[in-house]
């Protein structure tokens, strides 16, 4: 089945900064790369999601890439900010069902 | 339209009894997911339906667990015995059908049990 690694597992930026988080994974089945973004005590969120016909996606501060080839992904956050603080999960989909990485805690310091 | 709705948002129960969890989808959603969530294992997938019917159970880590989704506006989750290691936030999710759609969550259960 699917398996998604995700890092790093914490992530420590300076306000202003950009951040990246890089995933990979296993099966080339899977077409379809949600980002979601989990504060605490809260439910995940949907912040961006790119398909595999796609190779970048952009929405203001927030951007994905995708490499089919190396079944790579990433999610890139420019000038951030302190709302920035939360848990990010990249996930992939070969099919109806979605699998997670581990997260990655992104801190934004002050 | 008011998300997905899970219930209770805590639940604390003593080892051995019974736990059951609520959910209702978006309405319209054909799909619907159940997942749990720890520190250690991060967001596991326990089980999904599709228009009401099981169709990958894999996840559900024993046969203490069960999931029933008796209609397209309501699923349950029951743990029966409960141990201290079900503790857990135990979510659900629902999207339409079709390829590329992310899912909406539930706000979760937290579950502790002692």
């Amino acid at each position: 089945g699917e398996n998604v690694e995700q890092h790093p597992s914490t992530l420590s930026v300076q306000e202003g900064d950009s951040a990246v988080i890089k995933c990979t994974y296993s099966d080339s089945a899977s077409n379809y790369f949600p980002w979601y973004k989990q504060e605490l005590g809260k439910r995940p969120q949907l912040i961006i999601d790119i398909r595999s016909n796609v190779g970048e996606k952009k929405d203001q501060r927030i951007a994905v890439t995708l490499n089919k080839t190396a079944k790579h992904f990433s999610l890139h956050i420019t000038e951030t900010q302190p709302e920035d603080s939360a848990v990010y999960f990249c996930a992939a989909a070969p099919d109806d069902k979605i699998i997670f990485g581990k997260g990655t805690r992104l801190h934004i310091l002050p | 339209d008011a998300g997905v709705i899970q219930s209770p948002r805590h639940e604390v129960t003593e080892m051995g009894q019974e736990v059951t969890l609520r959910c209702k989808p978006i309405s319209g959603h054909d799909y619907l997911f159940w997942y749990r969530q720890t520190m250690m294992r991060g967001l596991e997938l326990l089980i999904y339906f599709n228009n009401n019917v099981p169709i990958d159970d894999s996840g559900m880590p024993e046969d203490r667990f069960s999931a029933k989704m008796p209609n397209a506006s309501f699923s349950t989750l029951k743990i029966q015995p409960s141990e201290p290691r079900d503790s857990a936030v135990y979510f659900c999710a629902s999207r339409p059908t079709g390829g590329g759609y992310g899912y909406t969550f539930g706000s979760g259960t937290r579950l502790t049990v002692v």
